[in-house]
């Protein structure tokens, strides 16, 4: 089975910290992908990457930074965390570029900015 | 602007009975659809998909439909069980990125 994991559950962080979430994925899938869930906005891209190293922008990629140094590890950085920023954060992996192959998820990390 | 619609925020059900989950799309694009389930404080999980050369899947009690020319798709459950209790998202996929709606919250009354 894959396996997405997420570092932590549950974070409160406090307000102008540099927050890292990350997500390890033990299926060499390719594609890595971050998302936050909103009630009422469902999931909403912030980055994803293809390719080590190689990252793009999702719909709302402000305030957010990416790093894939390794296939399977992709870390979100909150550079300087805001309150808007609360939210419940998704990794996800996929297989390949191209159709035909789902995303997997992680648990979901909680995130509490105060 | 969001490609992907859910426009029922909510749906409640008879144990036993059929739910049916809309889902539309704009982009005409997309080849690939999926919906997910989600529990409150997990990730979400893969239920089932359908490509777009297809107009129908199934997978024990769950089926997805696809119609293409009206762009929309739909989930159905027979028969609804309370441990089908979630948020359903749809999702579309175009190269490499995923499109989610915005989910509906399914209830289904004992």
């Amino acid at each position: 089975d894959v396996k997405v994991t997420q570092s932590s559950r549950y974070l409160v962080k406090r307000t102008g910290e540099k927050v890292f979430l990350e997500c390890v994925q033990d299926m060499d899938h390719e594609n890595m992908f971050w998302y936050r869930q909103d009630p009422g906005l469902g999931l909403r891209l912030i980055y994803f990457s293809y390719d080590v190293k190689m990252k793009e922008k999702g719909d709302i990629p402000e305030g957010y930074s990416v790093s894939r140094e390794k296939k399977e590890r992709f870390s979100l950085i909150l550079e300087s965390a805001s309150t808007n920023q609360t939210s419940m954060y998704l990794c996800a992996s996929s297989l390949r570029r191209g159709g035909d192959t789902e995303a997997f998820f992680g648990q979901g990390t909680r995130l509490t900015v105060v | 602007d969001q490609q992907v619609k859910q426009n029922s925020p909510s749906l409640s059900v008879q144990e036993g009975r059929i739910s049916i989950l809309n889902c539309d799309y704009t982009n005409s694009m997309f080849d690939y659809f999926l919906w997910y389930k989600k529990y409150p404080a997990e990730g979400p999980t893969f239920l089932i998909s359908i490509s777009s050369i297809k107009d129908k899947n199934e997978d024990g009690r769950f089926t997805v439909f696809l119609n293409k020319s009206a762009k929309h798709l739909s989930l159905h459950i027979v028969p609804s069980q309370p441990g089908d209790s979630a948020v359903y998202f749809c999702a579309a996929s175009e190269v490499d990125q995923f499109y989610f709606g915005t989910g509906t919250s399914l209830t289904v009354i004992p």
